[in-house]
């Protein structure tokens, strides 16, 4: 069936230094795409977001890209830091005005000082 | 207010008690979303309403599980005869808009629930 995913579960890394994080998705009908931080105890927090007809979009210190050719979508960190440690979640919404977003399972980054 | 806020925080329930989670959206927000979160897991789609008018329940696992939102603004979920693989956080999430749009949605801190 249609799913969201994401390859790595756990990501470690130095403060300071850049982070990626990667989603699959293989709903080839969804046009809408966001990432979520969530912090232990805490919901979800919105991130950053992109549409279809965008490839990339940057944020504060994010930076989303979108590649529709291999459905993959991936989620810079710059200059990471230890507030960013926390679990990521990419959420997909497909076309039609659907408003439920379809989360991945997520990723659990770590930033060590 | 200054965002969603849901209560009780934490609820620990003997199997087959009914509890009842509140949620108190973004003032304003014409729609609102309750979500489950297995341990691990991404949060999982419940029930949507837009204004007081309950337009989705697909993701309701069974009928214990009730939602409502009688006036517009506060909404609670009650879950009936509670079973232990009911334990979860629970989520509630607002927007300021009809649901159809592409919206940001903001959650609230959840409500743990354990069932014993």
């Amino acid at each position: 069936g249609e799913s969201v995913g994401l390859h790595l579960p756990t990501l470690s890394v130095q403060e300071g230094d850049n982070s990626i994080i990667n989603c699959a998705y293989s709903n080839s009908a969804s046009d809408y795409f966001i990432w979520y931080k969530q912090e232990s105890g805490k919901g979800p927090q919105f991130i950053i977001d992109i549409r279809s007809n965008m490839d990339k979009r940057q944020g504060q210190r994010v930076t989303v890209l979108l590649n529709k050719t291999v459905k993959h979508l991936s989620l810079q960190i710059a200059a990471t830091q230890p507030g960013d440690s926390a679990v990521y979640f990419c959420a997909e919404r497909p076309t039609g005005g659907s408003y439920i977003p379809t989360f991945g399972r997520g990723t659990s980054l770590i930033v060590h000082p | 207010g200054a965002g969603v806020s849901q209560s009780p925080r934490y609820k620990v329930a003997k199997r087959g008690q009914d509890v009842a989670l509140r949620c108190d959206p973004i003032s304003g927000h014409v729609s609102l979303f309750w979500y489950q979160q297995a341990l691990g897991q991404g949060p999982e789609f419940l029930t949507y309403f837009q204004n007081e008018a309950q337009l989705d329940k697909s993701g309701l696992p069974s009928d214990r599980f009730f939602a409502e939102r009688p006036e517009g603004s506060v909404s609670t979920l009650k879950i009936q005869r509670t079973q232990q693989e009911d334990s979860a956080v629970y989520l509630c999430a607002s927007s300021s808009r009809s649901g159809l749009y592409q919206e940001t949605q903001y959650f609230g801190p959840g409500t743990r629930l354990l069932v014993l």
